[in-house]
């Protein structure tokens, strides 16, 4: 199994601070995904970063990616209350073969305090 | 912005009963999955499909699952005999390529009585 977990499980921040989160993995990737889910929701793709990518941003968010560690942080700077929601990573074994499925790992639920 | 639909947004069936979940992937997109959220736990991949069949499945995706692209747009996940364990949510999502982004529709609620 290549899962990813993330740590911590829950985070609880006031608005304007940065969080971080954390997420591991097992196996050998292609490339890592974050994504959001809000509650009862789909999820939503913030970013991809690639097995031969560091560090990846996007607007408020940052992604670094240590291969050697099978390690990857989610950083979401200014935080603000729209921010909460669940977050995962999913990591994508590429096989050559078609359509590769993700997996993903239980997520960090990320509460903002007005 | 291009989105994934899927209907319905909520499924009541009775046990036994055959179930059918739809999904319209983005329209330019090649890759097809579904994937399923019991409550309270991971999102778990069951299936992909690219080029009319299927790519690869979990183990969870038994002879109870399938899948089609019975046309242009749309992409169905049937459960042919549900159990009451198969209550989850389930996600179609799609991609324009191998190894990009995967967008995720908001999910179709599965409840079996």
């Amino acid at each position: 199994s290549q899962q990813g977990e993330e740590d911590p499980q829950a985070l609880s921040i006031q608005e304007g601070e940065n969080a971080t989160m954390n997420c591991s993995y097992k196996t050998s990737i292609n490339n890592l995904q974050w994504y959001r889910q809000n509650s009862g929701r789909g999820l939503v793709h913030l970013i991809l970063i690639r097995s031969n990518e560091r560090e990846k941003h996007s607007g408020r968010l940052r992604v670094t990616l240590d291969t050697s560690k099978k390690s990857s942080s989610l950083l979401i700077t200014a935080s603000r209350a729209a921010d909460t929601a669940s977050y995962f990573c999913a990591t994508d074994w590429y096989s050559g073969g078609g359509a590769d499925g993700l997996t993903f790992g239980k997520g960090t639920h990320l509460i903002i305090q007005p | 912005e291009p989105e994934v639909t899927q209907t319905p947004s909520h499924q009541v069936t009775q046990m036994g009963q055959e179930v059918i979940l739809r999904c319209v992937p983005i329209s330019n997109h090649l890759y097809f999955y579904w994937y399923r959220q019991i409550l309270g736990q991971k999102v778990e991949f069951l299936v992909s499909f690219y080029n009319n069949e299927i790519s690869e499945k979990s183990e969870i995706f038994d002879d109870q699952f399938s899948v089609e692209r019975p046309d242009g747009s749309n992409f169905t996940l049937k459960i042919r005999s549900t159990k009451l364990e198969d209550s989850a949510m389930y996600f179609c999502a799609s991609s324009a390529s191998e190894g990009q982004p995967q967008h995720f529709g908001d999910g179709t609620r599965l409840s079996i009585l």
